[in-house]
Formats: C-alpha cells, sequence, structure tokens
C-alpha cells in the first residue's frame, strides 16, 4: 500500500510569491490534515479536510489555504510569501471517520524563503 | 500558548538503557495522546498512542505511562538501540477530533553503542 506522497519535495521562492503543495493520501483515507515544521515553533496543525470539506482550521493568517478534490488529493496554497514561511510542510492522512483516527504522515515539502 | 510541554529537548541515552520521555498538557478535554517518531528528511511516524481510561499501553519497547490526575504522560524505551536515535513528539487532541494534533516541541534522541 503506497503511503503519503507530497510534490514537490523541495521549492525555493522568493518573497511575496506565492506556492502551491501537493499531497496524495493513502487509498482510502478521506482525511487530509497541514502541517508546519520549523525549528522555533515545532510542528502546528494548519488545517485538515474531510471530504472536500474543510473542518479543522489552526491559527494561521488567511495567506494560507488549502483545498480537497473528489478523489481526496489536497492542495495548499500560501500567498505573498514571508521569510518566516520557510519550513518543512508536512501532510498528513486518516480515514477520519473514526473517533480516533491514526494519522500517517508524508516525506514533507521543504519550502524556502528567499 | 504551549498547549503540550514536552521534556527533556535532547537526551543521550547508551545502547541497551532506558529512555524517559516526558509530556504535560493544559487542556483537560485531550482524550488522544499519541507519540511520533521522526527521522533526519523523513516525516513523523506514529509509535504508540493511549487513551486516558488506561494508565499504561505496551507495545514491544515502547511504553507510555498515563496520569490523568497530574495532567502528565511519557514515553518509555526500553533496552534502546541506536536505530532508536531520532526526534521523538508527543501530542494530544480533543475527542472526535484526533485529525487535528497539538503537538509538544520535541526530544532528539541520542542513543550511543
Amino acid at each position: 500500500k503506497a503511503g503519503v506522497t507530497q510534490t514537490p519535495r523541495y521549492l525555493i521562492k522568493t518573497r511575496g510569491q506565492q506556492v502551491t503543495l501537493s499531497c496524495s493520501p493513502i487509498s482510502g483515507h478521506r482525511s487530509v490534515s497541514w502541517y508546519q515544521q520549523t525549528p522555533g515553533q515545532g510542528l502546528q496543525f494548519l488545517f485538515e479536510y474531510f471530504s472536500e470539506t474543510q473542518r479543522n482550521k489552526g491559527n494561521f493568517p488567511g495567506r494560507f489555504s488549502g483545498r480537497q478534490f473528489s478523489n481526496s488529493r489536497s492542495e495548499m496554497n500560501v500567498s505573498t510569501l514571508e521569510l518566516g514561511d520557510s519550513a518543512l510542510y508536512l501532510c498528513a492522512s486518516s480515514r477520519g471517520q473514526t473517533s480516533y483516527n491514526e494519522q500517517f504522515f508524508g516525506p514533507g515539502t521543504r519550502l524556502t524563503v528567499l | 500558548q504551549q498547549q503540550v510541554k514536552q521534556s527533556p529537548q535532547s537526551l543521550i541515552v547508551q545502547k541497551g538503557g532506558i529512555s524517559i520521555i516526558n509530556c504535560a498538557y493544559e487542556n483537560t478535554a485531550f482524550d488522544y495522546f499519541p507519540w511520533y517518531q521522526q527521522f533526519p528528511g523523513k516525516g513523523p511516524a506514529l509509535l504508540i498512542a493511549i487513551r486516558p481510561d488506561v494508565s499504561e499501553k505496551k507495545e514491544g519497547r515502547f511504553t507510555i505511562s498515563f496520569n490523568k490526575s497530574a495532567k502528565q504522560f511519557s514515553l518509555h524505551i526500553m533496552d534502546s538501540q541506536p536505530g532508536d536515535s531520532a526526534t521523538y513528539f508527543c501530542a494530544a487532541s480533543r475527542p472526535g477530533n484526533t485529525d487535528k494534533l497539538i503537538f509538544g516541541t520535541g526530544t532528539r534522541l541520542q542513543v550511543f553503542p
């Protein structure tokens, strides 16, 4: 069974640009969550999508947005990039249908903002 | 606001020893407490998880101890091996909301032969 895949693995952007990251969940998983990982702030929850609807949201500015498609694949977008957005962006998927959902993480996309 | 506090930040253990990582939480509504292991260049992988209705859960060399009254839980790695060298994160989530994990700050474990 293939794991969670994320593309691209590495990205370099400049301030003010926008970026789109992609995540393909494990087959059969309907929930996709996004996390930002930085040395200073650790792992922080961005948002979660289930069946194409945003079900949970973290405390990030509106520059961070996401969406989920009918095949459960998800994208997240960051507009007007800032230096502080440099981070590892992790995607996790789960079945999303039980009270306790085991989340499986992808390898992440390393974003560098110059 | 740090809702899950993790210590120590780093830990050095000799092969065969016991590694202990501690976490404390503030929100009494949390009811799911997983531990994740992360190797460099990889995403976190679930090691073991516990709910507050039990005080201990063991899977192989990994044990979670849970103290509901103290709002603390810990990970014990018995017979630590060099292959266990990784960063460990505790996490917590609220009922029916386990896809929104609140993570601790992580512990970098190094196991020397």
